[in-house]
């Protein structure tokens, strides 16, 4: 079955950068879109963008470019986000995510379970 | 970006009661709409795409309609389960954009 599992909390200094990344398993990792998404506390859902882990292009919400870099290593079928010049409104819970099929890849069907980043002084 | 209204931002209701939920995007949007449950501390989990849609294993009580600029969905018998939050998604245009999410409490 399809899993997306994610890696473990941090907590950072303003400024500073993060990388997350989302191992999976399951399916054929080159054959989709891996997106980002993000949800600070007790708000709702911001999509970050996604990386095609075939060839390795990116789109990515404007919000975010120049900040965001998304990558894939399919040696170990695993795709990273990393965000740098973190303030503390970046403080939120990241998600990895996958769409239903190669038709549906912006329909996101599949979920990490979440990486809680903390940006704190 | 196309930005996506919901209402209302939350709702009391009870197990048996109809609830709808609105999303009204600020442009058209087709019928590129996908709506997500979240429970507290889980990710979303997909219910519906294509505005009508149900996804596979979503019992058939949840409901969706619309096109361009206005949709809605409908639970039409409150389970326990279903109090959550609803969000629905636009995946017409980039940037993919999310409402800013309807909770539904329990009355």
């Amino acid at each position: 079955q399809v899993q997306l599992e994610q890696s473990g909390a941090e907590v950072k200094k303003p400024g500073a950068s993060v990388k997350v990344s989302c191992k999976t398993s399951g399916y054929i990792f080159t054959g989709y879109y891996i997106h980002w998404v993000r949800q600070a506390p007790g708000q709702g859902l911001e999509w970050m963008g996604w990386v095609n882990p075939n060839g390795g292009g990116t789109v990515s919400a404007q919000t975010f470019q120049g900040r965001v870099t998304m990558t894939t290593d399919a040696s170990i079928n695993t795709a990273y986000m990393e965000l740098s010049g973190l303030r503390s409104d970046d403080t939120a819970v990241y998600y990895c995510a996958r769409g239903w099929g190669v038709l549906r890849a912006l329909n996101l069907y599949y979920w990490g379970q979440g990486t809680l980043v903390t940006v704190s002084s | 970006a196309i930005q996506l209204t919901q209402s209302p931002s939350s709702l009391s209701a009870s197990v048996g009661d109809r609830v709808t939920i609105t999303c009204r995007a600020s442009q058209g949007i087709s019928s590129a709409l996908a709506w997500y449950q979240q429970k507290p501390g889980k990710a979303p989990n997909l219910l519906m795409y294509d505005a009508a849609t149900l996804e596979s294993g979503v019992p058939s009580r949840f409901s969706g309609s619309g096109s361009g600029t206005d949709f809605t969905l409908t639970i039409s018998s409150l389970q326990p389960e279903d109090f959550a939050t609803y969000y629905c998604q636009q995946f017409n245009t980039y940037p993919l954009t999310f409402g800013g999410g309807t909770k539904v409490e329990i009355k």
